[in-house]
């Protein structure tokens, strides 16, 4: 275990399906990120959030939601996802400022079908 | 925004000898960090260069950031199985208070026993 737990590990949904992806870390980060990750693609940052705060929405469609309810816990809530949207999403925690290394989750392996 | 390049895309490596990735970023970078990600798992943290010119050893792998601070490199000696993954670079850009993390698309190695 890395310290920052992803659930579910695999998930397949249909296009009118409402699902959320879990993320909890037990590092004691105070910034949380969201990274979908496809393949032959550089990781893509999502969201950030810095002390339960979002700092960061790059350019994310709405059908992607994300929640932060306290600064060990983030979820990504999902609905009328697109195929094209199938791919890893990687939670991520660190310390905040500029200067520390990620800790990454295992992933939720997404397939929209 | 940001960009870092990274070459080769993929390497393929007999095992026992070295090889070389390399990072590069057309603006100053304030940090630069290094990932492995093993197939079918996530991305882990190896390690973060500050200074210009730093050089970091970890048993087999060589870190090292430019004089200018714009580039980095990551040489294997002696590669083994275990070596096998993908190994990105992430930077930070010093302007514009411009401290998002951007990943490099990676360098896929593959080894030859």
């Amino acid at each position: 275990e890395t310290g920052v737990t992803q659930t579910p590990r695999h998930l397949v949904m249909g296009m009118t399906n409402k699902k959320s992806l879990k993320c909890e870390q037990h590092l004691g980060h105070n910034a949380m990120y969201w990274y979908k990750q496809s393949a032959k693609k550089p990781l893509e940052l999502m969201f950030v959030y810095n002390f339960k705060e979002q700092t960061e929405n790059n350019s994310v469609p709405s059908r992607f939601s994300p929640e932060c309810p306290n600064s060990s816990h983030l979820f990504l809530h999902l609905h009328t996802l697109q195929p094209e949207d199938s791919a890893l999403y990687l939670c991520a925690s660190s310390q905040s400022g500029g200067g520390y290394g990620y800790t990454f989750g295992s992933g939720t392996r997404l397939t929209v079908v | 925004g940001q960009q870092v390049m990274q070459i080769p895309q993929y390497q393929h490596v007999q095992e026992g000898e070295d090889f070389t990735t390399y990072c590069n970023s057309s603006t100053t970078l304030s940090n630069i960090q290094w990932y492995k990600q093993r197939p079918g798992g996530h991305p882990v943290f190896l390690i973060q260069l500050v200074k210009s010119g730093e050089v970091k050893k970890q048993k087999r792998l060589t870190f090292q950031f430019g004089e200018a601070k714009k580039n980095s490199s990551l040489h294997i000696t002696a590669t083994q199985t275990t070596d096998v993954g993908t190994y990105f670079c992430a930077a930070r850009s010093s302007q514009n208070n411009d401290y998002k993390l951007s990943f490099g698309a990676g360098t896929t190695v593959t080894v030859r026993a």
